[in-house]
């Protein structure tokens, strides 16, 4: 089974700062990485797909990069609503289908 | 695109619950499917995949033996028959449309598995 490994744990940050979450895979996941953010009580939603591929509907501030174990999310520049968590997803060696522990970007 | 999951709810060690999840707003029988779980203050765990027509499913080890996931393609809907539940299972139950990447999620049910 591939383990994702996320860090940090917890993001502070301000609105309008940039935001920079890693996720890092125990073995070469290639690009198959996704990124998804979930808010409380919320569905969570795709934002990223084969590790830099945005989503339909995705703001452009969201943009992923990486290959083989070490993929990045990067807000630019955080809006009130991107406060939330972040998850990594690998697909390359499934079932399972495994995601990360999470990073929880705060204000 | 709408998923809503529903028949979550309290059950004791050892019971069954059945969930359901109704799509609308796309072809349902076009979209491979899955069921994902959240536990209290945890992370987001995969559960189970379905084919586009049923005939491949995949379980997370820890659901194996005890879970079936099902579909009715007539009825745009997906299933999960959840057998001798434990107290690890309590958790948001979603369903997700995609075949390894999810792009639309449901509201979640809440199993709380409970003496």
């Amino acid at each position: 089974e591939i383990v994702l490994t996320q860090s940090p744990v917890t993001l502070s940050l301000s609105p309008g700062e940039r935001a920079t979450l890693s996720c890092r895979a125990s073995q070469s996941v290639d690009s198959y990485l996704a990124w998804y953010q979930h808010k409380p009580g919320q569905a969570p939603r795709l934002l990223i797909y084969d590790a830099s591929n945005r989503a339909s509907g995705i703001p452009a501030r969201f943009s992923g990069s990486g290959s083989g174990t070490d993929f990045t999310l990067t807000i630019s520049s955080l809006e009130p609503e991107d406060f939330a968590v972040y998850y990594c997803q690998q697909r390359r060696d499934w079932p399972p289908l495994t995601f990360g522990g999470g990073t929880k970007v705060e204000i | 695109v709408q998923l809503v999951e529903s028949g979550g709810g309290l059950v004791q060690p050892g019971g069954s619950l059945r969930l359901s999840c109704s799509a609308s707003g796309f072809t349902f029988n076009t979209y491979s499917m899955n069921w994902v779980r959240q536990a209290p203050g945890k992370g987001l765990e995969w559960v189970s995949f379905i084919s586009r027509v049923p005939g491949t499913k995949y379980y997370a080890d820890s659901v194996k033996g005890r879970f079936t996931i099902s579909r009715d393609n007539a009825k745009d809907s997906l299933y999960l028959e959840m057998n001798n539940l434990r107290d690890d299972d309590t958790a948001v139950y979603y369903c997700a449309r995609g075949s390894t990447w999810f792009d639309y999620w449901g509201q979640g049910t809440l199993v709380t598995v409970s003496s």
